[in-house]
């Protein structure tokens, strides 16, 4: 069945920089569109960036563009979120998703159980 | 930018009940539109995609409907396990822009 395991949240101060994490299996890593979604403490969803399957695409949210990477890695079935600069309002639970199918379509079957990112002084 | 508006924010309904969630978009989104269900502490879950596909394993008491830049999701009768936070959300995958709604509480009455 399919997995997805976030890790790297944490503490973080103000302008430091993070490197979330998310191992995928039990599926075709490198056939999918991969996104990562985020979630304020109380708050509603908010979609954060998109990569394709073989990584050549991406796009971001327009909060994030310019300080968030997304990559990935498929020889080892990894998606990456480089986040830099951060700032209070990027407290959140961060979520990997998968694509539906392997045609881009925005619909995510499969989320992992998301990781917290607390950006305090 | 799509912007997506969820109505009511907050929905109170008993058992056995029929419920509608309506979601609009500020311009036309054909039918690239779907609904999750989210229960506290847990990922969302996909319910409906495209608009008024069933996920496989949904129960069939979840309907979707609607095109352009109005949608409903329908629960035909209301079970313990509905009760949860309900987000559409808006797939424009050649501009790369997903959009959800602000959600829907759906409690107990």
């Amino acid at each position: 069945q399919v997995q997805l395991v976030e890790s790297g949240g944490g503490v973080v101060q103000p302008g430091r920089s993070l490197r979330l994490s998310c191992a995928a299996s039990g599926f075709t890593f490198s056939h999918y569109g991969m996104h990562w979604v985020r979630q304020a403490p109380g708050k509603g969803l908010e979609w954060v960036a998109f990569i394709s399957y073989d990584g050549k695409k991406n796009h971001y949210a327009d909060s994030v563009k310019g300080r968030f990477t997304i990559s990935r890695d498929n020889s080892k079935n990894t998606l990456s979120l480089q986040i830099n600069s951060l700032r209070a309002e990027d407290t959140a639970v961060y979520y990997c998703a998968k694509e539906r199918t392997e045609m881009l379509t925005g619909y995510y079957s499969d989320w992992g159980q998301g990781t917290l990112v607390t950006v305090s002084s | 930018d799509i912007q997506m508006t969820q109505s009511p924010s907050t929905l109170s309904a008993s058992v056995g009940d029929r419920v509608t969630i309506t979601c609009r978009a500020s311009q036309s989104i054909s039918t690239w539109l779907a609904w999750y269900q989210q229960k506290p502490g847990k990922a969302p879950k996909l319910l409906i995609f495209d608009a008024s596909n069933l996920e496989s394993g949904v129960p069939s008491r979840f309907s979707g409907s609607g095109s352009g830049t109005e949608f409903t999701l329908t629960i035909s009768s209301l079970q313990p396990d509905d009760f949860a936070t309900y987000y559409c959300q808006q797939c424009d995958s050649y501009f790369g822009m997903y959009t959800f709604g602000q959600g829907t509480k759906l409690e107990v009455k």
